[in-house]
């Protein structure tokens, strides 16, 4: 069975740092693209950052450029989300989810269960 | 960067109905359009991709249509499990971006 699994979130003060980890299960990590996405209380889905299959590209939103670092490390089959700088505004259950093809024109076939993120002093 | 608008922002209806949800786009994303379910509590769950392909184990009551910039996500008659909240998500452009949300209720 294809499973993501979040781990990393909890409270943090403003200005702190954390690191969201995504063990991967079910499926070759490498060959496939992962996201991460996030969802405010009560409200909708923002797509965060991505990192291509083997690290061959990464991307992010404007909200969290310079501040979060996504990376992979394919033979513990765990991507991560290293967030830096944090405010009141990245308080947010962070979801990882898997590309469904090896491309960034992918949708998202399997995601985590989800880690809270709390930024508050 | 895509806005995607869905609308309606609220749906309500009951068990055996159609729904109708829509999402347009504020310019081509081609046929690189998803679906999603969100539960409460719960992670969002693929739906339909490429605009009108369903998922793995999706009940072909559900479908897509659409091209472009104007997508439509029907489901032909509500079941209880349906009521929940419907994104749809755009990746044929960075950043990839996902609609408000539509929830639909009974």
């Amino acid at each position: 069975e294809v499973q993501l699994l979040e781990s990393g979130g909890g409270l943090v003060q403003p200005g702190g740092a954390l690191r969201l980890s995504c063990a991967a299960s079910g499926f070759t990590l490498s060959n496939y693209g992962v996201s991460w996405v996030r969802q405010a209380p009560g409200k909708g889905l923002e797509w965060v950052s991505a990192i291509g299959s083997i690290g061959t590209y990464t991307s992010y939103a404007d909200s969290v450029k310079g501040r979060f670092t996504v990376s992979r490390d394919d033979s513990k089959k765990t991507p991560y989300l290293q967030m830096n700088s944090l405010r009141g505004d990245d308080t947010a259950v962070y979801y990882c989810a898997k590309s469904a093809a090896n491309s960034f024109h992918s949708p998202f076939d399997c995601w985590g269960q989800g880690t809270l993120v709390t930024v508050s002093s | 960067e895509i806005v995607l608008t869905q609308s309606p922002g609220t749906l309500s209806l009951s068990p055996g109905e159609r729904a109708i949800v829509s999402c347009r786009a504020s310019q081509s994303v081609s046929s690189n359009l998803a679906w999603y379910l969100q539960k409460p509590g719960q992670a969002p769950r693929l739906l339909i991709y490429d605009e009108n392909n369903r998922a793995t184990g999706v009940p072909d009551r559900f479908s897509g249509s659409g091209s472009g910039t104007d997508f439509t996500l029907t489901i032909s008659r509500l079941e209880p499990e349906d009521f929940a909240v419907y994104y749809c998500q755009q990746y044929g452009s960075a950043p990839r971006t996902f609609g408000q949300g539509t929830k639909l209720e009974i």
